[in-house]
Protein backbone atom coordinates (compact mmCIF):
# COMPACT_ATOMS: atom_id res chain seq x y z
CA UNK A 1 0.00 0.00 0.00
CA UNK A 2 1.38 3.23 -1.42
CA UNK A 3 1.17 5.99 2.02
CA UNK A 4 2.64 9.76 1.33
CA UNK A 5 3.29 11.75 4.21
CA UNK A 6 4.13 15.57 3.98
CA UNK A 7 5.68 17.75 6.86
CA UNK A 8 7.40 21.00 7.38
CA UNK A 9 4.25 23.36 7.27
CA UNK A 10 3.76 26.39 9.82
CA UNK A 11 3.65 30.36 9.94
CA UNK A 12 6.16 31.85 8.50
CA UNK A 13 6.65 35.76 7.36
CA UNK A 14 7.12 37.22 3.80
CA UNK A 15 10.34 36.69 2.23
CA UNK A 16 11.13 34.00 4.39
CA UNK A 17 12.03 30.28 3.26
CA UNK A 18 10.66 27.04 4.56
CA UNK A 19 11.44 23.64 3.20
CA UNK A 20 8.38 21.22 3.09
CA UNK A 21 9.13 16.96 3.62
CA UNK A 22 7.33 14.44 1.75
CA UNK A 23 7.69 10.65 3.11
CA UNK A 24 6.45 8.04 0.49
CA UNK A 25 6.38 3.93 2.08
CA UNK A 26 5.19 1.29 -0.38
CA UNK A 27 6.69 3.31 -3.65
CA UNK A 28 10.22 4.04 -4.61
CA UNK A 29 10.51 7.46 -5.14
CA UNK A 30 13.64 7.44 -7.58
CA UNK A 31 11.84 5.08 -9.97
CA UNK A 32 9.00 7.44 -10.21
CA UNK A 33 6.92 10.66 -10.57
CA UNK A 34 6.32 12.88 -7.82
CA UNK A 35 4.53 16.14 -7.91
CA UNK A 36 3.51 18.99 -4.98
CA UNK A 37 -0.07 20.59 -5.45
CA UNK A 38 -1.23 23.62 -3.56
CA UNK A 39 -4.63 24.61 -2.36
CA UNK A 40 -5.33 28.03 -0.93
CA UNK A 41 -8.03 28.20 1.67
CA UNK A 42 -11.20 27.85 0.29
CA UNK A 43 -9.97 27.54 -3.03
CA UNK A 44 -8.90 25.02 -5.91
CA UNK A 45 -6.35 23.16 -6.78
CA UNK A 46 -3.02 24.51 -8.04
CA UNK A 47 -0.07 21.76 -9.25
CA UNK A 48 3.06 23.22 -8.59
CA UNK A 49 5.96 20.76 -9.05
CA UNK A 50 6.51 17.61 -11.11
CA UNK A 51 9.88 15.55 -10.37
CA UNK A 52 10.69 13.04 -13.20
CA UNK A 53 12.06 9.61 -11.67
CA UNK A 54 15.48 10.59 -13.47
CA UNK A 55 15.18 14.09 -11.22
CA UNK A 56 14.41 16.72 -13.37
CA UNK A 57 11.51 18.92 -12.21
CA UNK A 58 9.49 21.28 -13.60
CA UNK A 59 7.79 23.84 -11.81
CA UNK A 60 4.73 26.39 -12.15
CA UNK A 61 5.38 29.94 -13.47
CA UNK A 62 3.95 30.99 -10.19
CA UNK A 63 6.86 29.48 -8.18
CA UNK A 64 9.83 29.36 -10.50
CA UNK A 65 12.97 30.65 -9.51
CA UNK A 66 11.75 30.23 -5.77
CA UNK A 67 10.64 26.67 -4.99
CA UNK A 68 12.99 24.21 -5.18
CA UNK A 69 12.38 20.28 -5.72
CA UNK A 70 15.28 17.79 -3.95
CA UNK A 71 15.06 14.06 -3.09
CA UNK A 72 16.32 11.70 -1.25
CA UNK A 73 16.11 8.55 -2.51
CA UNK A 74 17.33 6.39 -0.17
CA UNK A 75 14.89 7.13 2.22
CA UNK A 76 12.41 7.47 -1.12
CA UNK A 77 11.68 11.19 0.65
CA UNK A 78 10.97 14.56 -1.89
CA UNK A 79 11.85 17.82 -0.41
CA UNK A 80 9.87 21.43 -1.80
CA UNK A 81 12.29 24.14 -0.65
CA UNK A 82 10.31 27.13 -0.56
CA UNK A 83 12.05 30.60 -0.68
CA UNK A 84 11.06 34.18 -0.94
CA UNK A 85 7.48 33.31 0.58
CA UNK A 86 4.66 35.34 -0.58
CA UNK A 87 1.17 35.98 1.00
CA UNK A 88 -0.20 33.96 -1.92
CA UNK A 89 1.49 31.20 -1.04
CA UNK A 90 -0.46 30.63 1.77
CA UNK A 91 -1.63 26.96 1.15
CA UNK A 92 -2.32 23.45 2.09
CA UNK A 93 0.92 21.90 0.21
CA UNK A 94 0.29 18.43 -1.27
CA UNK A 95 2.53 15.46 -2.10
CA UNK A 96 0.92 13.24 -5.03
CA UNK A 97 2.18 10.34 -7.23
CA UNK A 98 2.05 10.53 -10.81
CA UNK A 99 3.00 11.40 -14.23
CA UNK A 100 0.24 13.13 -15.62
CA UNK A 101 -2.58 12.31 -13.10
CA UNK A 102 -2.14 12.07 -9.55
CA UNK A 103 -3.08 8.72 -7.58
CA UNK A 104 -1.81 9.07 -4.35
CA UNK A 105 -1.47 12.00 -1.92
CA UNK A 106 -0.60 12.90 1.01
CA UNK A 107 -3.05 14.81 3.81
CA UNK A 108 -1.13 18.23 3.31
CA UNK A 109 0.81 20.26 5.25
CA UNK A 110 -0.78 23.92 5.88
CA UNK A 111 1.86 26.72 4.61
CA UNK A 112 0.83 30.57 6.29
CA UNK A 113 2.78 33.64 4.76
CA UNK A 114 2.23 36.84 7.23
CA UNK A 115 3.73 39.33 9.29
CA UNK B 1 -2.16 27.94 -20.61
CA UNK B 2 -5.53 25.61 -20.28
CA UNK B 3 -8.20 26.74 -18.46
CA UNK B 4 -10.72 24.83 -17.29
CA UNK B 5 -14.89 26.06 -16.54
CA UNK B 6 -16.70 23.92 -14.25
CA UNK B 7 -20.46 24.27 -14.22
CA UNK B 8 -22.49 24.01 -12.15
CA UNK B 9 -20.48 25.82 -9.37
CA UNK B 10 -22.78 23.92 -7.22
CA UNK B 11 -25.15 21.04 -6.97
CA UNK B 12 -28.39 20.30 -4.77
CA UNK B 13 -29.48 16.72 -5.31
CA UNK B 14 -30.84 13.96 -3.55
CA UNK B 15 -29.40 11.04 -2.18
CA UNK B 16 -30.13 8.10 -5.31
CA UNK B 17 -30.62 11.09 -8.31
CA UNK B 18 -28.55 11.71 -10.90
CA UNK B 19 -25.16 13.65 -11.18
CA UNK B 20 -23.99 15.44 -14.15
CA UNK B 21 -20.89 17.58 -13.85
CA UNK B 22 -19.61 19.41 -16.96
CA UNK B 23 -15.57 20.83 -17.40
CA UNK B 24 -15.16 22.68 -20.41
CA UNK B 25 -11.77 23.49 -21.59
CA UNK B 26 -10.31 26.78 -23.08
CA UNK B 27 -8.58 24.52 -25.55
CA UNK B 28 -8.83 20.54 -26.84
CA UNK B 29 -7.09 18.66 -24.23
CA UNK B 30 -4.66 16.28 -26.40
CA UNK B 31 -5.44 13.11 -26.11
CA UNK B 32 -8.21 13.19 -23.59
CA UNK B 33 -5.85 13.59 -21.29
CA UNK B 34 -8.34 15.09 -18.28
CA UNK B 35 -9.03 13.20 -14.72
CA UNK B 36 -11.31 14.03 -12.39
CA UNK B 37 -11.03 14.18 -8.39
CA UNK B 38 -13.15 13.68 -5.28
CA UNK B 39 -12.67 15.86 -2.45
CA UNK B 40 -13.76 16.12 0.91
CA UNK B 41 -13.65 18.80 3.72
CA UNK B 42 -10.47 18.37 5.51
CA UNK B 43 -9.51 15.55 3.09
CA UNK B 44 -6.64 15.35 0.29
CA UNK B 45 -8.24 14.47 -3.26
CA UNK B 46 -9.20 11.31 -4.76
CA UNK B 47 -8.31 10.27 -7.67
CA UNK B 48 -11.70 9.24 -9.80
CA UNK B 49 -11.58 8.87 -13.61
CA UNK B 50 -8.41 9.56 -15.90
CA UNK B 51 -7.80 9.46 -19.72
CA UNK B 52 -11.26 11.25 -19.63
CA UNK B 53 -13.08 7.61 -19.24
CA UNK B 54 -11.03 5.32 -17.15
CA UNK B 55 -11.97 4.55 -13.81
CA UNK B 56 -9.27 4.34 -11.23
CA UNK B 57 -9.07 1.37 -8.81
CA UNK B 58 -11.36 0.85 -6.50
CA UNK B 59 -13.84 3.82 -7.59
CA UNK B 60 -17.64 2.30 -7.64
CA UNK B 61 -19.14 1.93 -11.06
CA UNK B 62 -21.50 4.74 -10.74
CA UNK B 63 -19.12 7.03 -11.42
CA UNK B 64 -18.60 7.21 -14.74
CA UNK B 65 -16.46 10.06 -16.96
CA UNK B 66 -16.94 10.88 -20.65
CA UNK B 67 -15.83 13.57 -23.60
CA UNK B 68 -13.03 14.66 -25.69
CA UNK B 69 -11.78 17.54 -27.22
CA UNK B 70 -13.21 20.76 -25.17
CA UNK B 71 -15.87 19.18 -23.49
CA UNK B 72 -15.67 16.47 -20.38
CA UNK B 73 -18.58 14.98 -18.30
CA UNK B 74 -18.66 13.81 -14.62
CA UNK B 75 -21.82 11.47 -14.36
CA UNK B 76 -22.99 9.45 -10.91
CA UNK B 77 -25.59 7.44 -11.71
CA UNK B 78 -27.07 7.10 -8.50
CA UNK B 79 -25.79 9.39 -5.47
CA UNK B 80 -24.74 7.85 -2.14
CA UNK B 81 -24.60 9.92 0.71
CA UNK B 82 -20.83 9.61 0.77
CA UNK B 83 -20.37 11.04 -2.69
CA UNK B 84 -21.31 14.52 -1.93
CA UNK B 85 -18.40 16.42 -1.85
CA UNK B 86 -16.52 19.38 -4.28
CA UNK B 87 -15.51 17.92 -7.87
CA UNK B 88 -12.35 18.97 -9.70
CA UNK B 89 -11.52 18.43 -13.15
CA UNK B 90 -7.50 17.83 -14.19
CA UNK B 91 -6.07 18.41 -17.86
CA UNK B 92 -2.52 17.37 -18.04
CA UNK B 93 -1.97 17.29 -21.72
CA UNK B 94 -0.44 20.57 -21.47
CA UNK B 95 1.36 20.89 -18.52
CA UNK B 96 -1.34 20.69 -15.65
CA UNK B 97 -4.56 22.60 -15.17
CA UNK B 98 -7.39 22.25 -12.73
CA UNK B 99 -10.78 23.33 -13.14
CA UNK B 100 -12.23 25.58 -10.03
CA UNK B 101 -14.87 22.82 -8.98
CA UNK B 102 -18.35 21.59 -8.37
CA UNK B 103 -20.00 21.15 -4.94
CA UNK B 104 -22.65 18.33 -4.83
CA UNK B 105 -24.65 19.33 -1.85
CA UNK B 106 -27.52 17.51 -0.30
CA UNK B 107 -30.89 19.40 -1.12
Amino acid sequence: EVQVVESGGGLIQPGGSLRLSCAVSGFTVSKNYMNWVRQAPGKGLEWVSLTYSDGVTYYADSVKGRFTVSRDNSNDAVYLQMNSLRGEDTAVYYCATGRRYFDFWGQGTLVTVSA
Amino acid sequence: EIVLTQSPGTLSLSPGERATLSCRASQSVMSGFLAWYQQKPGQAPRLLIYGASSRATGIPDRFSGSGSGTDFTLTISRLEPEDFAVYYCQQYGTSSTFGQGTKVEIK
